[in-house]
């Protein structure tokens, strides 16, 4: 069974700090990761991928992954309230765009003003 | 505009009852997907088709059934053989690239059982 765990929060963090939100998962073999942002009571958005161990950099946000320990993070630089979500994370075994993702519980960010 | 479309956005049932949850998507998709969620959990797989008339089950197919007859749409039922249905409902679909591999959703169905 494949799973991707979180820590499902709350993680609380003051405006302008950064958040750091981590998650782990069991296949060696997965290939890509996905970070999805989702407010309450609507679907996930997608807001970063990431296929390639280091660091990918988008806007105000940063995705971190390392295979070799099964690891892959969000940095979320200058927190706004308007962060204040739940982000899930999800992981993809195979390369290739038809297969279902495997997500985590989501971690549930509090940005307090 | 391009997206996928679920509907209804909120759908009542009755004990016994099937109900059946549309989806439906312009973004020239292959793959398609139903996932539920439980209050404060993730998203559990309940059936995925990665082209017409082919579907396979997920981790939780029992008490659902679904077609796919043509690439836009890939409906769900959800039977009265499901004994805890209520739950919110999202569908999502990719395209079968191989640098291009995020899933996309639609807005979501919010299922209550009365």
């Amino acid at each position: 069974q494949k799973e991707v765990e979180q820590n499902s929060g709350p993680l609380s963090v003051p405006e302008g700090a950064i958040a750091s939100l981590n998650c782990t998962y069991s296949d060696r073999g997965s290939q890509s990761f996905f970070w999805y942002r989702q407010y309450s009571g609507k679907s996930p958005e997608l807001i970063m991928f990431i296929y390639s161990n280091g660091d990918k950099e988008d806007g105000r946000f940063t995705a971190q992954l390392n295979k070799a320990s099964q690891y892959v993070s969000l940095l979320i630089r200058d927190s706004q309230p308007s962060d204040s979500a739940t982000y899930l994370c999800a992981v993809n075994s195979y390369y290739s765009g038809n297969t279902p993702l495997v997500f985590g519980k989501g971690t549930r960010l509090s940005v307090i003003a | 505009d391009g997206g996928i479309t679920q509907s209804p956005k909120y759908l009542f049932r009755k004990e016994g009852q099937n109900v059946t949850l549309s989806c439906e998507q312009n973004l020239n998709h292959d793959a398609m997907y139903w996932y539920r969620q439980d209050p404060g959990q993730g998203l559990r797989l309940i059936y995925y088709s990665q082209i017409v008339n082919d579907f396979q089950k997920g981790d939780i197919a029992e008490g659902y059934s679904v077609s796919r007859e043509k690439k836009e749409s890939f409906p769900l039922t959800v039977t009265s053989a499901q004994k805890n249905p209520t739950a919110f409902y999202l569908c999502a679909s990719s395209i079968s690239r191989t640098d291009n591999t995020e899933a996309f959703f639609g807005q979501g169905t919010r299922l209550t059982v009365v």
